[in-house]
């Protein structure tokens, strides 16, 4: 079972529209939980980092856990053409390595 | 600052030949991680370097791959005899610890193609 599961399929939003992400993982020990986001040709850059559980703000990004369920979140407000990317969450395991799903494309159509 | 800087950006091989990937870390980062994207995946971990020494390599698929960073700061990803399965991008990053709290900063990488 990988660490971390997220269903690859593309989204396409108008601007202005909420974007909602989701993965879910599996070990119940995790408690670092990331989204990275890649624009295309280029590595990952940090997005969200969040400890635990709970919700995490910043700007028109909000993170959030719910470990009861093993499931991790990420919503963009006010979607923008900047914001079309792949987003990849990820969970913190071992000796600081990343553990990544398999992204999501989004695609926000002006 | 500079940013993890990684060459060449493009490689393309022949089959069963020998290549070599570079990482710059970003400076004064002790840690440093390569690890494999394939089309359409995200990321996966291949090894983490702490200083000159490799603290974790359970993420090398196997024998033919290799990596150094012999003075704690530039490391160099080696693959032996090549295979197509091994085109894929290869992503470092740098931390400035390797605490679980660290951000990791990944270079652009360096798009592998095996002919």
């Amino acid at each position: 079972q990988k660490e971390v599961e997220q269903d690859p399929g593309p989204l396409s939003v108008p601007e202005g529209a909420i974007v909602s992400l989701n993965c879910t993982y599996s070990n119940s020990a995790f408690q670092y939980f990331m989204w990275y986001r890649q624009y295309s040709r280029k590595g990952p850059e940090l997005l969200m980092y969040t400890y635990s559980s709970g919700n995490k703000e910043d700007g028109r990004f909000t993170a959030q856990v719910d470990k009861s369920s093993k499931y991790i979140s990420l919503f963009i407000r006010d979607s923008q053409p900047s914001d079309s990317a792949t987003y990849l969450c990820a969970v913190v395991y071992g000796n600081n390595r990343l553990a990544f799903g398999k992204g999501n494309q989004v695609v926000v159509i002006p | 600052g500079a940013g993890v800087s990684q060459t060449p950006s493009n490689k393309v091989t022949e089959k069963g030949k020998y290549v070599e990937l570079r990482c710059d870390p970003i400076s004064g980062h002790t840690a440093l991680y390569w690890y494999r994207q394939s089309l359409g995946q995200g990321p996966e971990f291949l090894i983490y370097f702490q200083g000159t020494g490799a603290a974790d390599d359970s993420g090398l698929p196997n024998d033919r791959f290799f990596a150094v960073r012999p003075e704690g700061s530039v490391s160099t990803l080696k693959i032996q005899r090549t295979e197509r399965g091994d085109s894929a991008v290869y992503l470092c990053a740098s931390s400035l610890t390797g605490d679980n709290t660290d951000t990791q900063y990944f270079g652009p990488g360096t798009r592998l193609t095996v002919l």
